[in-house]
């Protein structure tokens, strides 16, 4: 079936540090692919989404780019704010709406 | 303002005892979802219904039951058969099937599940 992997937390980095977050999918045909960012004790907020392959999401500085041909959707932020720091959830829909998500990445700015 | 709600925001269950979960949306959405998240995992689905008084079963369906009897509100029921049920649980909705399937689900604030 369908699956995302996103890569191991925590990742903890300084204040203005570039950012990447991996995320690769396993999917038949072409899935929608989103990021979601969970804050503390709170529900998912959607950061970023792509419907097709070549497509780039963007939002609040971050960004990410649908790449077919290796099945990847990598977030990316130039410089990272304390702000950011926060549970970041990449995710698939394919089929009645169904979304399918990778396990979170947990993300610490330090100042 | 449109949203989804969720009450409560802490919940507390009794050994045998069945408690339910509020989800309300002014979103004028057709579907509506429910997600289990442990600690440190992602979220799996429990239930959804793309229409009012049709639902399915999610990934995890056993040991929780739902209904949609409006399209505003869609309560999940913990049951006593679910032997594991401390967890936050997310609601969620979305634009009708019927147009792109590739809209996007929109998440309430989240209840925390605790057995006592």
């Amino acid at each position: 079936g369908d699956s995302v992997t996103q890569m191991e937390g925590p990742v903890t980095l300084s204040e203005e540090a570039f950012l990447t977050i991996n995320c690769t999918y396993t999917a038949t045909g072409y899935p929608s692919l989103f990021w979601y960012v969970q804050y503390p004790g709170e529900g998912l907020q959607l950061l970023l989404k792509a419907t097709k392959a070549d497509d780039k999401g963007s939002n609040k500085g971050f960004e990410a780019t649908y790449r077919k041909e290796t099945t990847s959707f990598h977030l990316e932020k130039g410089s990272v704010q304390v702000s950011d720091s926060a549970v970041y959830f990449c995710a698939l829909s394919q089929g009645a709406q169904k979304l399918v998500f990778g396990q979170g990445t947990r993300l610490t700015i330090n100042p | 303002d449109g949203g989804i709600t969720q009450s409560p925001k802490y919940l507390f269950r009794k050994e045998g005892q069945n408690v339910t979960l509020s989800c309300e949306q002014n979103l004028n959405h057709d579907a509506m979802y429910w997600y289990r998240q442990d600690p440190g995992q992602g979220l799996r689905l429990i239930y959804y219904s793309q229409i009012v008084n049709d639902f399915q079963k999610g990934d995890i369906a056993e040991g929780y039951s739902v209904s949609r009897e409006k399209k505003e509100s869609f309560p999940l029921t913990v049951t006593s058969a679910q032997k594991n049920p401390t967890a936050f649980y997310l609601c969620a909705s979305s634009t009708p099937p019927g147009g792109s399937w590739k809209e996007t689900q929109y998440f309430g604030p989240g209840t925390r599940l605790l057995v006592l």
